[in-house]
């Protein structure tokens, strides 16, 4: 069974604290991506990998980190979490084609 | 500008009844790929359906289809027969870019409320 897996489910964090998210997939897919989802804006895109090492800017990178330094890992760094961060957070994955990007279960993350 | 558009921000649908979701799409690339994703109040992203640029036929997934129209740049998906679980958001994406490095991008998707 195909897996994304996202390190946490719910996170509350003080405004100024770097904050890691953590996403691993088992699936051996070269790309991976984070979005936020917010009411009425659908899903943003933040940053994607195609390859370890490799990072490319999606529609929102401002405020934003990645780290991709084993194939299975894609980490989104908050370096200094500030209130407009507070989202719901989602990773996925996919092959190196047109096919389908699983997710993982999401990180609802609070800045406070 | 926007890539993805769903004018749709929700729906109401009887039990039983077809109803289509609409999505128009941006690109100037030749090749894309079309998706069609359902998150239910679970919050679970669901894989639906999937079309191609160069798919000459509409893709059809048991209830779900994906009627393409590519000069209008338009990929609505169609569910047949509506059932009460299929109330959920809605969200159509695109993947576009150079082979192995390709971005996916979503709409601000529907929400599809059935009603009995």
């Amino acid at each position: 069974d195909v897996k994304v897996t996202q390190s946490s489910r719910y996170l509350v964090k003080r405004t100024g604290e770097k904050v890691f998210l953590e996403c691993v997939q088992d699936m051996d897919h070269e790309n991976m991506f984070w979005y936020r989802q917010d009411p009425g804006l659908g899903l943003r895109l933040i940053y994607f990998s195609y390859d370890v090492k490799m990072k490319e800017k999606g529609d929102i990178p401002e405020g934003y980190s990645v780290s991709r330094e084993k194939k299975e890992r894609f980490s989104l760094i908050l370096e200094s979490a500030s209130t407009n961060q507070t989202s719901m957070y989602l990773c996925a994955s996919s092959l190196r084609d047109r096919s389908e990007a699983f997710f993982g279960q999401g990180t609802r993350l609070t800045v406070v | 500008a926007q890539k993805i558009t769903q004018t749709q921000p929700g729906m109401f649908v009887q039990e039983k009844e077809a109803v289509t979701l609409d999505c128009t799409y941006d690109t100037s690339d030749q090749s894309y790929g079309l998706f069609w994703y359902k998150q239910p109040s679970s919050g679970e992203m669901i894989f639906l359906i999937y079309q191609g640029s160069y798919d000459e036929q509409n893709a059809t997934e048991g209830r779900y289809s994906l009627n393409f129209q590519k000069a209008r740049k338009s990929a609505n998906l169609v569910i047949s027969a509506s059932q009460l679980g299929d109330s959920a958001m809605y969200f159509c994406a695109m993947r576009e870019g150079d082979f192995g490095n390709e971005k996916l991008t979503f709409g601000t998707g529907t929400r599809l409320t059935i009603i009995p």
